[in-house]
């Protein structure tokens, strides 16, 4: 299946810094979707992107998919503490199958 | 909604004995999905269900890991015998249209000693 790479693994994030994740692949991808993981919690939705280009807010979050659908990436900008944890992408595919990234796991520094 | 519920939440068990992961998922949902986490492989989709038939389960590790969904609203995941590499947590998840997201339970942490 279509894979989706992440980087950076790791972000040590200074509070109130923005910072960037990305999320590539190799070939077209119908949609992104994007996940949190709270240390010792579970994923929890936060955005699905299906056009090209397509630019989405959620407050602090900034999420946006490619031209030619092949990358995503993630803005957050003043990071918070409550900002730790992973935030992972994820490409639905046909048959409703997701698949995750590996996820890059933010830590802040207060 | 009580959300994807999972049980046990942890789960230490000896090499060699059976392991039954449980899953309700939110109701009216029509997928539901077994997903493996660990540090090493990150979130594996085991296998997945639609209207309680299996669909793929093509991420099953190998013939000690089983999976059934008898009705809507029960998930079983069962390793036998377990062995000290099935160590992960385990997450269900449901999800209802093709453009939502999924709901993942709070997991299942196993400890195979």
């Amino acid at each position: 299946g279509q894979q989706v790479m992440q980087i950076p693994q790791y972000q040590h994030v200074q509070e109130g810094e923005d910072f960037t994740t990305y999320c590539n692949s190799s070939t077209t991808l119908s949609n992104i979707q994007w996940y949190k993981q709270r240390p010792g919690g579970h994923p929890v939705f936060l955005i699905q992107l299906v056009k090209s280009g397509e630019v989405k807010k959620q407050k602090r979050l900034t999420f946006q998919f490619g031209e030619a659908k092949k990358n995503s990436s993630l803005h957050i900008t003043a990071t918070q503490t409550t900002d730790v944890g992973t935030y992972f992408c994820a490409h639905k595919a046909a048959g409703n199958k997701l698949t995750f990234g590996g996820g890059t796991r933010v830590l802040v520094k207060p | 909604d009580a959300g994807v519920i999972q049980s046990p939440r942890h789960e230490v068990t000896e090499m060699g004995q059976e392991v039954t992961l449980r899953c309700k998922p939110i109701s009216g949902h029509d997928y539901l999905f077994w997903y493996r986490q660990t540090m090493m492989r990150g979130l594996e989709l085991l296998i997945y269900f639609n209207n309680n038939v299996p669909i793929d389960d093509s991420g099953m590790p190998e013939d000690r890991f089983s999976a059934k969904m008898p009705n809507a609203s029960f998930s079983t995941l069962k390793i036998q015998p377990s062995e000290p590499r099935d160590s992960a947590v385990y997450f269900c998840a449901s999800s209802f249209l093709p453009n939502y997201g999924y709901t993942f339970g709070s997991g299942t942490r196993l400890t195979v000693v």
